[in-house]
This record gives structure tokens, sequence and C-alpha cells, in this order.
């Protein structure tokens, strides 16, 4: 079965801290996968996808296919990156987006 | 650029009634998907269509359905509400046909949020 699993529903962080929220999927062949976030009051937005390997506002996620990860970190968290963070998993037909249940990240000064 | 609008805000139904929902897609997107966000159970693929053509369905009951119209935008359809139908509907829509080769990212709307009593 393909599953998408957030195991913390919220990390509490000082500003400057380290951040990694966890990821863990299930899925047989190559996964691809993305973070996606949510700010207060704004709508769900893309963050990065494995495949781009990008770093986007400070965080990189890398694929571990060993443990079946795709964490995401930023190693100095920021107060404006207090928001809800999604991993997400494209399904094997490639039709459809699979979710995990969201983190929620709060970053106090 | 526009972005994606959904229509209603807010719906209040009770239970055995219809409710229908709408999503216009960004201008030039053809693929749209509508996701069921319920509390406590994240973000649930429900259906997608391209170029006028349901494509894929999530695990949901018949009783959940859509259609896109020939200017792409979309209706959601839940006929004999039950309570656990409440929940946030999102629509998102992309530029093309999704698959494996062609993904492109899926821009969200702001929802609508379905309460059933």
């Amino acid at each position: 079965a393909q599953r998408v699993t957030q195991p913390e529903k919220l990390l509490s962080v000082f500003k400057g801290a380290p951040v990694e929220l966890k990821c863990n999927y299930s899925y047989s062949g190559s996964p691809e996968l993305f973070w996606y976030v949510q700010y207060s009051r704004q709508r769900l937005q893309l963050l990065l996808r494995h495949i781009s390997r990008e770093s986007i506002k400070g965080f990189t996620a890398d694929l571990n296919k060993g443990e079946t990860s795709f964490h995401l970190k930023k190693p100095f968290a920021q107060e404006e990156d207090s928001a809800m963070y999604y991993c997400a998993l494209f399904n094997q037909a490639g039709t459809a987006l699979i979710f995990g249940k969201g983190t929620t990240l709060s970053v106090s000064s | 650029e526009a972005g994606v609008t959904q229509s209603p805000t807010h719906l209040i139904k009770t239970r055995g009634q219809q409710a229908t929902l709408r999503c216009s897609p960004i201008s030039g997107h053809t693929s749209v998907y509508w996701y069921q966000q319920a509390l406590g159970l994240g973000l649930q693929f429900l259906l997608w269509y391209d170029e006028g053509e349901e494509r894929n369905r999530g695990n949901f009951p018949p009783r959940f359905s859509g259609r896109q119209f020939p200017n792409y935008s979309s209706e959601l359809n839940v006929n004999a509400l039950e309570l656990e139908d409440s929940a946030l509907y999102l629509c998102a829509s992309s530029l093309a046909l999704g698959g494996r080769e062609w993904y492109n990212e899926q821009f969200f709307g702001p929802g609508t949020r379905l309460t059933v009593l």
C-alpha cells in the first residue's frame, strides 16, 4: 500500500534552532515526493519536490530510499516558518497525490 | 494572475441534503483535482478531471461525484449528506494531464468549508 506518515502532529522550536520535520513513506519502486506548506490564512502551496533537488526558503529534503524517508530540514528556523507542513507522494499510477496528515511547526522567539 | 477560486466559502447543510461546490481553475489549466480535508484525517484525494473527463477517483462512495465544464471549471456534488462529510474541500488545478512523466505543480484554492448538521 502507498502511504505517507508524518509522526509528529506538532513541532515546537525556538528561533535559530535546527528543524527536522519527519516524513516516512511506503511505496514500491521509485517514489516522487513533495513537501507542501500552508501558512496561516493562506493557501496550500508547493514548497519543494525531491526530483528538483532545490532549496526553498532554506529548506531541503533528501530522499533516503533505505529508510524510506523524506525528512524536511532547515538549519536555522525563523518565526515566519511557522505553518502546517504536509509531505506528499505521487501515487503509483501517477494520477493522484497522497498526503500525510501534516505537522504544525511553531517557531517562537 | 488570478489563482484558483472556489465558491461558496462556507456551506451549511443538513443530513440527507445535497451539496454543490464549485471551482474555477487558473486560466490555461486543464486539470482540476478535488481533495477532502477532514479533521484528523488530513488531505484525501477525491477526484481528478481533465479535458472534461473524470480521470481518477479516490476511495470515496459514489455519492461523491462531479463534472468538468468546457471552460474547465468544475463542480463537486455530494448527495445524501452524512455528518462525517463535514470538512474543508480543496480544489487544485494544474497545467497538463497528470501522470508521472508530465506532473505539473498543483495550485490550490482557498477551500469550501462544508458543515453538515
